[in-house]
């Protein structure tokens, strides 16, 4: 059973639009919920998430956590074409035992 | 400087065959990482290293195998490649997870 799962698997949107994207979770442990973002080549940090409620913000991205609810979103506002990438949530148990990652979501924005 | 540089890029190689790829990190971090890629895009965790403790997923076939010469290096080492062994692998380095993981560029392996 995957632990981390995200929604939708893809999304194809226009240029200004805003975008949500899921994600849930059901571990036992919960420590930390992280998104990146996968371009070409390797991910890149996002956020990390500890705590419900708090809203992580960078520019046109940010993203809560529901830590009663299990799910996490990311948003993104006034899409631009270089937003178009694979976002990837991960969650984080016990101390120091890997990431688990969701199978991502292919966000592509077309001008 | 790349923070965590994984060679080779590439790989094409025969079934059958053993080969390693490296990765190094220059960060100071103390846990490293092997993640496989699929095609889909869906990362699995391989391994997980600290200078204390080995950390494998029992789902991984026994012909995978890490090496850590020291704290700055993981590498992976895969004996009798198969066809299905085809995927981008990515090491990754943490200290902690207070900022995420540093992945490197991946290694795109191709089993023919």
């Amino acid at each position: 059973e995957d632990k981390v799962v995200q929604s939708p698997l893809s999304l194809v949107v226009h240029e200004g639009d805003t975008v949500t994207l899921n994600c849930s979770y059901e571990v036992t442990n919960f420590r930390s919920l992280l998104w990146y973002k996968q371009e070409k080549k390797a991910p890149t940090f996002l956020f990390m998430l500890t705590s419900s409620g708090i809203e992580k913000k960078s520019g046109r991205l940010s993203s809560i956590l529901d830590k009663k609810e299990l799910f996490s979103i990311l948003n993104i506002t006034a899409t631009q074409t270089g937003d178009s990438a694979v976002y990837l949530c991960a969650v984080e148990e016990l101390r120091n035992t890997p990431l688990v990652f969701g199978k991502g979501t292919r966000l592509s924005v077309i001008a | 400087d790349t923070a965590v540089s994984q060679t080779p890029k590439y790989l094409v190689t025969q079934m059958g065959n053993d080969k390693s790829i490296k990765c190094e990190q220059n960060l100071g971090h103390d846990t490293m990482y092997w993640y496989k890629q699929d095609s889909k895009k869906f990362l699995k965790i391989m391994f997980s290293y600290n200078n204390k403790e080995l950390i494998i997923n029992e789902t991984v076939p026994n012909r995978f195998s890490p090496k850590s010469p020291d704290k700055a290096h993981l590498n992976l080492h895969i004996n009798s490649l198969e066809l299905g062994d085809s995927a981008v692998y990515f090491c990754a380095s943490s200290r902690g997870t207070v900022y995420g993981y540093t992945f490197g560029s991946g290694t795109r392996l191709t089993v023919v």
